[in-house]
C-alpha cells in the first residue's frame, strides 16, 4: 500500500500563509496526472474535497486554497489563513488501490 | 443537489456483523459514478473500505476482503455495507461517498458512528 505521511499539526497566525505537506512512499504521478487530492474536515462534519489532481481547485472552494507537487511530494497552501480554515486536512492518493489517506494535519491558530 | 445519508446501528457486539445503508438523493446511482465506504478511526486515521460501481461491480480493500460485502438496491437509490466478524478495532465513524473518475470523493455523507462493544 502507498503510505502518505503528514505532519500532525501546524500553527499559523491569521492572515498568514499555511503550507501543509504530504509525502508518499512511492510516486503517485502518471505521465498525465498527479493523483493526489486534498480534503478539509471540520469537527463534527464530513470531509470536503478541496483540491484534486494535486493542483485543481474543487467547485466552490475559495482561491486562497491551492495545491502543488508531483511524484512523492505534495503541498496544500492556504493564503491567507482565515479563522474558518481551522480544520484537519487530509491528503489522499488514487495512483493505485487500495486508495489511501494521510493521517491528517490539524491547522491551529497561533 | 446530491446528498448522501448513512444509517444503521450505532452499537454492534464483537463477532457480529455490521450493516449500514447509504441513501442517495439528487442522483441516480447507476448514472456513471461509483459509490464508496470510508471509515475514520478514533485518532483520525482514515481507511477506504470498498466501492460499488455504477454497473454493480465491486472493489474491496484487501485488508478487509474476507469480511466485507457491498450491495445495492438501485430502485431505492441505496447501497449497503456489511462487515462480518467485527472487533473493537472496527469502532469508527463510517462515511459513504461518491467516487469520481480519478478516484477522488466529491460528495460525502455526514457519517455514522459505530461502536463495537459487548
Amino acid at each position: 500500500d502507498i503510505v502518505l505521511t503528514q505532519s500532525p499539526a501546524l500553527a499559523v497566525s491569521l492572515g498568514q500563509r499555511a503550507t501543509i505537506s504530504c509525502r508518499a512512499s512511492q510516486s503517485v504521478s502518471t505521465s498525465s496526472y498527479n493523483l493526489m487530492h486534498w480534503y478539509q474536515q471540520k469537527p463534527g462534519e464530513q470531509p470536503k474535497l478541496l483540491i484534486y489532481d494535486a493542483s485543481n481547485l474543487a467547485s466552490g472552494i475559495p482561491v486562497r486554497f491551492s495545491g502543488s507537487g508531483s511524484g512523492t511530494d505534495f503541498t496544500l497552501t492556504i493564503n491567507p489563513v482565515q479563522a474558518d480554515d481551522i480544520a484537519t486536512y487530509y491528503c489522499q492518493q488514487s495512483r493505485e488501490f487500495p486508495l489511501t489517506f494521510g493521517s491528517g494535519t490539524k491547522l491551529e491558530i497561533k | 443537489e446530491i446528498q448522501l445519508q448513512e444509517s444503521g446501528p450505532g452499537l454492534v457486539k464483537p463477532s457480529q456483523s455490521l450493516s449500514l445503508t447509504c441513501s442517495v438523493t439528487g442522483y441516480t446511482i447507476t448514472s456513471g459514478y461509483d459509490w464508496s465506504w470510508i471509515r475514520k478511526f478514533p485518532g483520525n486515521k482514515m481507511e477506504w473500505m470498498a466501492y460499488i460501481s455504477y454497473s454493480g461491480g465491486t472493489n474491496y480493500n484487501p485488508s478487509l476482503k474476507s469480511r466485507i460485502s457491498m450491495t445495492r438496491d438501485t430502485s431505492k437509490k441505496q447501497f449497503f455495507l456489511q462487515l462480518n466478524s467485527v472487533t473493537t478495532e472496527d469502532t469508527a465513524t463510517y462515511y459513504c461517498a461518491r467516487r469520481k473518475a480519478g478516484s477522488l470523493f466529491d460528495y460525502w455523507g455526514q457519517g455514522v458512528m459505530v461502536t463495537v462493544s459487548s
